[in-house]
């Protein structure tokens, strides 16, 4: 298996709403990410895991947080967003460390806050 | 900083070679990696260079001088399909940070 499974694809939320995406691979990489995409923008690092650990939050507001569960799955957990923060949100794996050269990518979950 | 730079656009004929420019911050630099980006779809990865010289794959080759801070991928017979968004990403520091650079669209002409 050597893919990033993404869930929802699409998500639609109010400011008040919670909601969660999901992110699975089975490729056993040991580092998992989070970045945002605005269209026509490059990926932007939100969150880096690694060995299930966080190791990277690139000063990411509090309404975003992250989890992981396990080696295999990262969530975004999302809280009071704001119409700014939709966007494009993307998981990727990588092996840890020496390895952290190759990001395979989730298709994405497209969020939408009204 | 960590920014890269690329041109934000290229436009070259089909069958034709063309060559995409990254410029980077040394600061913690420990690769520069290449990534295919179609509209509406996610980064794929193309290539990667940790030392200085060419890795060839493919129609796609990829060069980095690190003593430039300066790195470069060559798309050769260029197809219709190789319309996309390309970003350098570099990846800065032991702990996985890899940042991508502000991408070049590139238009194929017939």
């Amino acid at each position: 298996d050597t893919e990033v499974t993404q869930t929802p694809k699409h998500l639609v939320m109010g400011m008040t709403n919670k909601k969660s995406l999901k992110c699975e691979q089975h490729m056993g990489h040991r580092a998992m990410y989070w970045y945002k995409q605005k269209a026509k923008k490059p990926p932007e690092l939100m969150f880096v895991y690694s060995y299930e650990k966080l190791s990277i939050n690139e000063s990411v507001p509090s309404r975003f947080s992250p989890e992981c569960p396990n080696s295999s799955l990262l969530n975004l957990h999302l809280h009071a967003l704001q119409p700014e923060d939709s966007a494009l949100y993307l998981c990727a794996s990588s092996q840890a460390q020496s390895g952290a050269n190759v990001l395979t990518f989730g298709a994405g979950s497209r969020l939408t806050v009204l | 900083g960590q920014s890269l730079e690329q041109p934000s656009e290229v436009t070259a004929v089909e069958g034709a070679i063309v060559q995409i420019n990254c410029t980077y911050q040394t600061s913690g630099f420990y690769g520069l990696s290449w990534y295919q980006q179609h509209d509406g779809g996610a980064p794929t990865f193309l290539s990667y260079n940790a030392l200085d010289g060419l890795e060839e794959t493919g129609r796609f080759s990829s060069f980095l001088s690190r003593s430039d801070s300066y790195g470069y991928l060559l798309l050769q017979e260029l197809q219709m399909k190789d319309s996309a968004s390309y970003f350098c990403a570099v990846r800065y520091s032991s702990a996985s940070k890899i940042i991508f650079g502000s991408g070049t669209r590139l238009s194929i002409r017939p």
